[in-house]
């Protein structure tokens, strides 16, 4: 159950946008739709960002977007903003009906 | 709205068991799937467990199989993770958080940790 593979970071000015990539294999996001994405600021707990690759739970900014193409999915933040900068998760259900993590990405607004 | 609160963190000595709880309100408890996901410090998020709404299931990563157990109390809105055996590396703050389906779906919901020391 090795984990979905993330940058360690990633950087941009406020306005730009950036993309988080998240890399799986075909036993899971390469086979389901059950790709999340979640924010992490130090200390607190994960709040969810995206849920089924691409929807938006209500109250979440329509600036979070996310996708997914053969077996990696992404998140892309547009209009960067000083409080985006925190760390990003993605997740997957897998084949082998558990749920695995990427590594996390560390987003710096410059 | 949701609210998800964990208890029992503490330091124990490698080998020990520890029970964490969950205790669930702002929904009807018995209608979601639970997960127990952990942090240890400076690192990402690991899943470490999930059990239906009925309890009928159970699933764990290969990491705590056989030493972790999910389970949960409807009657009384808490979610439990019994640790045996517990090792150095299961050091972490360990978060209950909610399932949307009665199963196995996406997490939408955290709660805010208990922290687990494992340190001889």
């Amino acid at each position: 159950q090795s984990a979905l593979t993330q940058p360690a970071s990633v950087s941009g000015s406020p306005g730009q946008s950036i993309t988080i990539s998240c890399t799986g294999t075909y036993r899971d996001i390469g086979y389901y739709n059950y790709v999340s994405w979640f924010q992490q600021y130090p200390g607190k707990a994960p709040k969810l960002l995206i849920y089924e690759v691409s929807n938006r739970p209500s109250g979440v900014s329509n600036r979070f977007s996310g996708s997914k193409s053969d077996k990696t999915a992404s998140l892309t933040i547009s209009g960067l903003q000083a409080e985006d900068e925190a760390d990003y998760y993605c997740t997957s259900y897998t084949r082998s009906t558990t749920l695995v993590f990427g590594g996390g990405t560390k987003l710096t607004v410059l | 709205q949701v609210q998800l609160v964990e208890s029992g963190g503490g330091v124990v000595q490698p080998g020990r068991s520890l029970r964490l709880s969950c205790v669930a309100s702002g929904f009807t408890f018995s209608s979601y799937g639970m997960h127990w996901v952990r942090q240890a410090p400076g690192k990402g998020l690991e899943w470490v467990a999930v059990i239906w709404s009925d309890g009928s299931n159970e699933y764990y990563p290969d990491s705590v199989k056989g030493r972790f157990t999910i389970s949960r109390d409807n009657s009384k809105n808490t979610l439990y993770l019994q640790m045996n055996s517990l090792r150095v590396e299961d050091t972490a703050v360990y978060y209950c958080a909610r399932d949307r389906s009665p199963s196995f779906a996406y997490i939408d919901y955290w709660g805010q940790g208990t922290l687990v020391t494992v340190s001889s």
